[in-house]
């Protein structure tokens, strides 16, 4: 059981957009930056996000993050085959003194 | 260009010592805007943060395995470790190591990770 909580799986069609969920706590999404990453079968994690809604260099504007309360959201337009992947939220739990994953969604472009 | 790379035995015996290497490469292990850090995944599952290190030594740890955890550093070989005690089957996983910026608490920089099996 995950303390960040990511819904399973989402699909939607190429050209769509979709939003993929991560809800946490005070103690974590609430007063801490929220990250979020992006793993293809059999590779490691890439960084997607960082601090709830900056993009690192080479990520299109596709992407994009925002956070309200406890709660934070992955935002992806224009969906391509190439997008289907899962991805994960991350951030600090400052009650548990560790960082923390959320379950990960399984993102379908059908 | 930053590269991290995760060495050691893919293979453990249960209730043996589970025992990895990162090595960084192309840039300093020494920096202080940076925690180096080890996650895993067992197949088919989501992420699990395992824990950090700054390279004056100070550590973090995931609550649920701090007792069975060490995490080192060697600034002068520019290596982390990993290590996990009194291992069983469901500690199977694709161990990664990575960079942490210390201000956003994100991992930028990853290694390829390392299937480890625990069987005897």
């Amino acid at each position: 059981q995950s303390v960040l909580t990511q819904p399973p799986s989402v699909s939607t069609a190429p050209g769509q957009k979709v939003t993929i969920s991560c809800s946490g706590s005070s103690s974590n999404i609430g007063n801490n930056y929220v990250s979020w990453y992006q793993q293809f079968p059999g590779t490691a994690p890439k960084l997607l996000i960082y601090e709830n809604n900056k993009r690192p260099s080479g990520i299109p504007d596709r992407f994009s993050g925002s956070k309200s309360g406890t709660s934070a959201t992955l935002g992806i337009t224009g969906l391509q085959t190439g997008d289907e992947a899962d991805y994960y939220c991350g951030t600090w739990d400052t009650n548990l003194g560790a960082g923390v994953f959320g379950g990960g969604t399984k993102l379908t472009v059908l | 260009q930053l590269q991290l790379q995760e060495s050691g035995p893919g293979l453990v015996q249960p209730s043996e010592t589970l025992s990895l290497t990162c090595t960084v490469s192309g840039g300093s292990i020494s920096t202080t805007n940076h925690h180096w850090g080890w996650i895993r995944q067992p197949p088919g599952k989501g992420l699990e943060w395992i824990g950090i290190i700054y390279y004056r030594g100070s550590t973090s740890y995931n609550p649920s395995l701090k007792s069975r955890v060490t995490i080192s550093i060697d600034t002068s070989k520019n290596d982390f470790y990993l290590h996990l005690s009194s291992v069983t089957a469901a500690d199977t996983a694709l161990y990664y190591c990575a960079r942490r910026h210390y201000g956003s608490a994100t991992f930028d920089y990853w290694g390829p990770g390392t299937l480890v099996t625990v069987s005897s």
